[in-house]
């Protein structure tokens, strides 16, 4: 399974577009990009996914590089309820193992 | 849909003493999957299972059993309860067509002294 990296922290101010990136450099063809968020105390939340064309949902949007090696997850207005912890994850679409978490990125929106 | 409800919300143990957290989904989701989440670290998975009657060991599965009896219900048994399963459960289930859209329910917190 490919590994990611993430920042450890990032600030962004309230009502201004958050740019949360991720490096992915040994994804291999058939593996998607997830994207996670947990606000504190609360359950892991599904927020987008994509393979390699860019993707956009009611939550956020999914830049993917067209090398498929790093991608952006876009919070294009954040708000205070935004700041959590964000997860990116790599893996295949071929159901039998489950998500693999790591340590993600802190945002902190502040008004 | 209630979606993923988790029971109970808060539990404290002696070390030794036994139980089971239970987690239900009403989604008709095949997979479902237990996770730990220890203070400042990522989600770390304990046991997961594809559909009824198929379970298999994740990351951290000592000290720790599971059953796939039905598919709606996947209960996590703790044998004999140690300190260092303090810690905050969390359950998730998706869809044999979505795997990694996971939903997951609202947490146990778990505190064995």
């Amino acid at each position: 399974d490919a590994k990611t990296t993430q920042p450890t922290s990032m600030d962004c101010a309230e009502g201004r577009a958050a740019n949360l990136p991720c490096n992915h450099s040994t994804i291999s063809g058939n593996e998607y990009v997830y994207w996670y968020r947990q606000i504190h105390s609360q359950g892991p939340q599904y927020i987008i996914h994509g393979l390699k064309n860019n993707e956009t949902n009611e939550m956020a949007s999914l830049i993917i590089t067209e090398d498929r090696k790093s991608s952006t997850l876009i919070l294009p207005h954040a708000t205070l309820r935004d700041t959590a912890v964000y997860y990116c994850i790599v893996r295949g679409n071929q159901a039998g193992t489950a998500l693999i978490f790591g340590k993600g990125t802190t945002l902190s929106v502040s008004s | 849909n209630a979606g993923v409800t988790q029971t109970p919300k808060f539990q404290v143990l002696k070390t030794g003493q036994s139980m089971t957290l239970q987690c239900a989904q009403d989604m008709n989701h095949e997979y479902m999957s237990w996770y730990r989440q220890d203070p400042g670290m990522g989600l770390r998975l304990i046991h997961y299972s594809v559909g009824a009657g198929i379970t298999d060991q994740g990351e951290v599965p000592n000290g720790y059993n599971v059953s796939r009896s039905t598919t709606e219900d996947f209960p996590l048994r703790l044998l004999s309860a140690a300190p260092s399963q303090t810690s905050v459960y969390f359950c998730a289930s998706s869809s044999h067509s979505a795997p990694y859209e996971q939903y997951f329910g609202p947490g146990t917190r778990l505190t064995v002294t």
